[in-house]
């Protein structure tokens, strides 16, 4: 059974930083592409990034781009989402999921970022 | 970038109806689409993806046709389980964007 677990979440100020993490199994991790996707608070969904199955190719939303970056460890089978110069519209929930063409997607439960002083 | 526009967003509808969300691409997007429910205050859960394949352990009363720029996601049978937020997603190219979403209300 596939498997996706976000944590990191959490309360930062503006401008602080903060890491999330997304713990994969059940699937092989390294031949899947995958993304970080949110959700503000009583908003609609939005992709904020994407990377290969291989971490060589990074993807950006035009409004993390510069502030955020996507990575993997395929021996820890974890992506990351690496989050600086946080601000208020960051806060939101930000969920991992699958991201292949041509197989299902499968999402995590999602994880809370709250950027306020 | 490409824009996913969702019709209708918001549709009230009974108990055991059939109802068709439409989801329509600025472009094509050949079957690189993928439905999503929403309930409050949980995750996305997928229910279609390339378009027209239902993801495991989905209710075969949802189906999804189109390709290119015009999509629709067919409920039958409703059940109050079904009113939800739906999205729709493409992923033929970079930016991933989604509609603003259909909400699903029981009548």
């Amino acid at each position: 059974e596939v498997q996706l677990l976000e944590s990191g979440g959490g309360l930062v100020q503006p401008g602080g930083s903060l890491r999330l993490s997304c713990a994969a199994s059940g699937f092989s991790f390294s031949t899947y592409a995958m993304s970080w996707v949110r959700q503000a608070p009583g908003k609609g969904l939005e992709w904020v990034s994407s990377i290969s199955g291989n971490g060589v190719s990074t993807y950006y939303a035009g409004s993390v781009k510069g502030r955020f970056t996507t990575s993997r460890d395929n021996s820890k089978n974890t992506l990351y989402l690496q989050m600086n110069s946080l601000r208020a519209e960051d806060t939101a929930v930000y969920y991992c999921a699958t991201q292949t063409r041509s197989a299902p997607p499968n999402w995590g439960q999602g994880t809370l970022v709250t950027v306020s002083s | 970038d490409i824009q996913m526009t969702q019709s209708p967003s918001s549709l009230s509808a009974f108990v055991g109806d059939r109802v068709t969300l439409t989801c329509r691409a600025s472009q094509g997007i050949s079957n690189y689409l993928a439905w999503f429910q929403q309930r409050p205050g949980k995750a996305p859960k997928s229910l279609i993806y390339d378009a027209s394949s239902l993801q495991s352990g989905v209710p075969s009363k949802f189906s999804g046709s189109g390709s290119g720029t015009d999509f629709t996601l067919t409920i039958s049978s409703l059940q109050p389980e079904d009113f939800a937020t739906y999205y729709c997603q493409q992923y033929n190219s970079y930016p991933i964007t989604f509609g603003q979403g259909t909400r699903l209300e029981i009548k």
